[in-house]
């Protein structure tokens, strides 16, 4: 993910809607991918993961999708809640032989009750 | 299970000292890694470190070092204390394995005035 300086792109939803955060990522040989969520004052916390060899993956109340084509992941959240709100970001792991992650630089959800 | 700790959770450090954050982890994972993450950027890689007595270095590994002596613990040094090294640094650990998610403590604040 690319650097977007001090403003993180926020998306705004009712409580109830659900969600759509994506997220561009930079390597076309990148082979797995994650999407952590981020409450303030504590660590990114693992949310779902995806390898490259599919394009959805569900959880509970979260699908992501992964389009390699255009290089574009996107993380769903059904039924959103005011605790879901957080600064969520992709990772991908580019194969190097050993798993580092290249993280984006996120998005900030705000939920409304 | 406490999963990623660090310590201390805040610190202010006066230019030139130099301090010790430490991290330990009680799932046995093999790896660890430590990044930091400045205002609305992605988390950056510093060092990592594959298992006990295996350390190498990340992106932004300039200004600190780090070692591994036991499969728990992973403390990261600052040396010389610098204005740019003021940052919310988080310590991570993963199970050995190519699709590993990282799972990640709390984080220290960090403050170099």
């Amino acid at each position: 993910g690319e650097s977007v300086g001090l403003h993180l792109p926020t998306l705004s939803v009712q409580e109830g809607d659900n969600s759509i955060i994506n997220c561009a990522y930079s390597n076309s040989a990148s082979d797995y991918f994650i999407w952590y969520k981020q409450e303030s004052g504590k660590g990114p916390q693992f949310i779902i993961d995806i390898r490259s060899n599919m394009d959805k993956r569900q959880g509970q109340r979260v699908t992501v999708l992964l389009n390699k084509t255009v290089k574009h992941l996107s993380l769903q959240i059904a039924a959103t809640q005011p605790g879901d709100s957080a600064v969520y970001f992709c990772a991908e792991r580019i194969d190097t032989g050993f798993q580092k992650l290249v993280f984006g630089t996120g998005t900030r959800l705000l939920v409304s009750p | 299970n406490a999963g990623v700790t660090q310590t201390p959770k805040f610190r202010i450090l006066k230019i030139g000292q130099s301090m010790t954050l430490q991290c330990t982890q009680d799932m046995n994972h093999n790896y660890m890694y430590w990044y930091r993450q400045d205002p609305g950027m992605g988390l950056k890689l510093i060092y990592y470190s594959v298992g006990a007595g295996i350390t190498d270095k990340g992106e932004v590994p300039n200004g600190y070092n780090v070692s591994r002596s036991t499969t728990e613990d992973f403390p990261l040094r600052l040396e010389l204390a610098a204005p740019s090294q003021t940052s919310v640094y988080f310590c991570a650990s993963s199970p050995r394995g190519r699709f590993q998610p990282q799972h990640f403590g709390d984080g220290t604040r960090l403050s170099i005035l």
